[in-house]
């Protein structure tokens, strides 16, 4: 198993600012994802972080709004940008088992007003 | 592509009665499938998952599921819930020998259990 710790587990943000949000692993993986959930919605990918490339990102989600750090094995950084009223969401940070299975950090509560 | 479909965005249900949370998925590739459960206000646990093997799996809590390769069905069931099971139980599903192990996660289902 993977323990995954969030920083900051909740915001609220004035739109057009920025929101810097971190994600720490206590072992090495290869990647690592980010999710949103939108309030009362399913989580939909936004990008896949490798170490030492530039993040994959999903339809819809683009890096001028989402960038993505991976300095290192264990730790990954999203910035959402510019931000506006429907951005307010849940972040997650997910990593991939040995056995396939993801773990989730406890997620950002971002309200953008 | 894949795709996964909860028909039921909330199931209320009796405590101590049985529950069933039904999954479809679309893949024209195999896939690996997994349940997820979030209690309100904190993140995804894995409830169990089907990777190859028994077609009928348990996990925790008393949950199990059964693949059904032929009805593209991976549904969840209980015989009794508790009011802790309470929460959003999540179906979803990632390819086999893809380049990444992103999740395809379905819309959710609420399962609110009453006393």
């Amino acid at each position: 198993s993977a323990v995954i710790s969030q920083k900051p587990s909740r915001d609220i943000c004035q739109r057009g600012t920025s929101l810097t949000i971190q994600c720490q692993v206590d072992s090495q993986v290869t990647m690592m994802f980010w999710y949103r959930q939108q309030p009362g919605q399913s989580l939909t990918l936004i990008a896949t972080a490798n170490q030492g490339s530039e993040a994959t990102y999903e339809s819809g989600f683009v890096i001028d709004k989402f960038p993505i750090s991976r300095p290192n094995l264990t730790f990954s950084t999203l910035t959402v940008s510019n931000m506006s009223p429907e951005d307010s969401s849940i972040y997650l940070c997910s990593v991939v088992g040995l056995g396939a299975e993801a773990f989730f950090g406890q997620g950002t509560r971002l309200t953008v007003v | 592509a894949q795709s996964v479909t909860q028909l039921d965005s909330q199931v209320p249900v009796f405590e101590e009665a049985p529950v069933e949370l039904r999954c479809n998925y679309s893949s024209s590739v195999s896939v690996y499938l997994f349940w997820y459960v979030q209690y309100p206000n904190q993140g995804l646990q894995l409830l169990l998952k089907y990777l190859s093997g028994s077609t009928l799996v348990k996990g925790i809590n008393g949950f199990e599921a059964e693949f059904n390769k032929s009805q593209t069905s991976f549904h969840l069931r209980k015989p009794s819930v508790h009011i802790s099971d309470t929460a959003e139980y999540f179906c979803a599903v990632t390819p086999l020998g893809g380049a990444t192990n992103k999740l395809i996660f379905g819309t959710g289902t609420l399962l609110a259990v009453q006393p």
